[in-house]
């Protein structure tokens, strides 16, 4: 099955710093990224999600960029706020993929916890 | 539109006993998924349901089981708690043809 390895586990940077955190995954017919932003007390929030057909998203201060060829990809986030700081998951998909027995499953990294220092 | 709801958030219960989480999928939504996440294990699939039919499930035991109504709600069910089976459970909902998954505030359950 798929396996999804994520890094750093912990990221401290000061505010106005960019962060970046990084993932790769194992199964080559997954082809849908989705990052999700986890903060004390809620569930996770879709922020930015990526398709195999496309190598890179942006939305404001937020991009991911995706390297099938690697199997790997990234969450940017630049000109990083207080309240950016979360813990945040990468995960991985092969809804749709013939054959693949995906329906509904995300499968996802263990977590990256960001501080941004005011 | 109002987002996946989750019932109760909190829950306490003693080893043997059985319990019942509650999801209420974003309207128009019909497939529901449901995660464990805990500190060691992160989060990890527990099942899918579509049209009130489970069309794919994770590596748990039988005691954890689940089932859809035809509004789209979900239930899952833990017969016989353990106490690993403390965590946070969480239900996320995504239309017809997408993977797209928006996630509730999830249920904390502690055994003891």
């Amino acid at each position: 099955g798929e396996n999804v390895e994520q890094h750093p586990s912990t990221l401290s940077v000061q505010e106005g710093d960019s962060a970046v955190i990084k993932c790769t995954y194992s199964d080559s017919a997954s082809n849908y990224f989705p990052w999700y932003k986890q903060e004390l007390g809620k569930g996770p929030q879709l922020i930015i999600d990526i398709r195999s057909n496309v190598g890179e998203k942006k939305d404001q201060r937020i991009a991911v960029t995706l390297n099938k060829t690697a199997k790997h990809f990234s969450l940017h986030i630049t000109e990083t706020q207080p309240e950016d700081s979360a813990v945040y998951f990468c995960a991985a998909s092969s809804w749709g993929y013939a054959g693949g027995t995906s329906y509904g499953k995300l499968t996802f990294g263990q977590g990256t916890i960001l501080t941004v220092h005011p | 539109k109002a987002g996946v709801t989750q019932t109760p958030r909190y829950l306490i219960k003693t080893r043997g006993q059985q319990v019942t989480l509650s999801c209420s999928p974003i309207s128009g939504h019909r497939s529901v998924s449901w995660y464990q996440q805990t500190p060691g294990q992160g989060l990890q699939f527990l099942f899918e349901y579509f049209s009130e039919t489970q069309r794919n499930k994770g590596n748990f035991p039988g005691r954890f089981s689940g089932r859809q109504f035809s509004n789209s709600r979900s239930e899952m069910n833990v017969s016989t708690l353990e106490l690993g089976d403390s965590a946070l459970y969480l239900c996320a909902s995504s239309t017809e043809g997408t993977d797209t998954q928006y996630f509730g505030p999830g249920t904390r359950l502690t055994v003891l």
